[in-house]
């Protein structure tokens, strides 16, 4: 059983472009988490994605963010105009259900650099 | 609202010695609290947690931590480090209400010296 995957694991964009970030969570999970880690800082919580629905997305920016979990596919978490603060460390973690104390696995996340 | 306070982003420590990373929480509702550790380029595997029972809780390869709610803390605690301890640890918490969203804390790089 294949852990979380996350792809691209770098990620270069120009001030401006798009960027997407896909999280495949681990086989039999439909609860996806999104979390943003800022040099130096602890991780910070953008958005709980359940398969089509969007179920707390209190810790994403107003403007330029948007993620999305399809029913097929993986999660995309989609920054768009990046600014140079956007350049962070983007984790994405599964779990079989949403109860507090059940395990989030997560995955190696995605380096995100804005030039 | 939830809060954590990790009060030292950085603890070196030789071979063999005792560690302890501290983790203070604020909560105004009943708490689950977590230790995270990141190796250098991976993502971040689950240590150890409390959910309620024992305030004593251990991990398969010999750290502990302990709840304490007079003092709102889950200190980590190790009695003898290996090299291959050195990782970053974070601590967490999650409310009942909150799922499993987790609010971290800033992060402990433990550095082991042989």
């Amino acid at each position: 059983n294949a852990g979380v995957m996350q792809n691209p694991r770098h990620l270069v964009r120009r001030r401006g472009q798009e960027a997407r970030l896909r999280c495949s969570p681990m086989k039999g999970h439909s609860h996806v988490y999104w979390y943003r880690q800022l040099p130096e800082e602890g991780l910070k919580f953008m958005v709980y994605l359940q398969k089509e629905n969007i179920i707390d997305e209190s810790g994403m920016p107003k403007e330029r963010f948007s993620a999305e979990f399809p029913k097929e596919g993986p999660s995309i978490l989609r920054i768009q105009q990046v600014v140079r603060g956007d350049s962070a460390a983007y984790f994405c973690a599964s779990s079989e259900r949403r109860e507090v104390g059940t395990e989030a696995f997560f995955g190696q996340g995605t380096r995100l650099t804005v030039v | 609202a939830q809060s954590v306070t990790q009060l030292d982003s950085q603890v070196p420590v030789f071979e063999e010695a005792p560690v302890e990373l501290r983790c203070n929480y604020s909560s105004s509702v009943s708490v689950y609290l977590f230790w995270y550790v990141q190796y250098p380029n991976q993502g971040l595997q689950l240590l150890l947690k409390y959910l309620s029972g024992s305030t004593l809780v251990e991990s398969i390869n010999g750290f502990e931590a302990e709840f304490n709610k007079s003092q709102t803390s889950f200190h980590l605690r190790k009695p003898s480090v290996h090299i291959s301890d050195t990782a970053e640890y974070f601590c967490a918490v999650s409310g009942a209400a909150a799922g499993n969203k987790l609010t971290f804390g800033g992060g402990t790089r433990v550095l082991v010296k042989p």
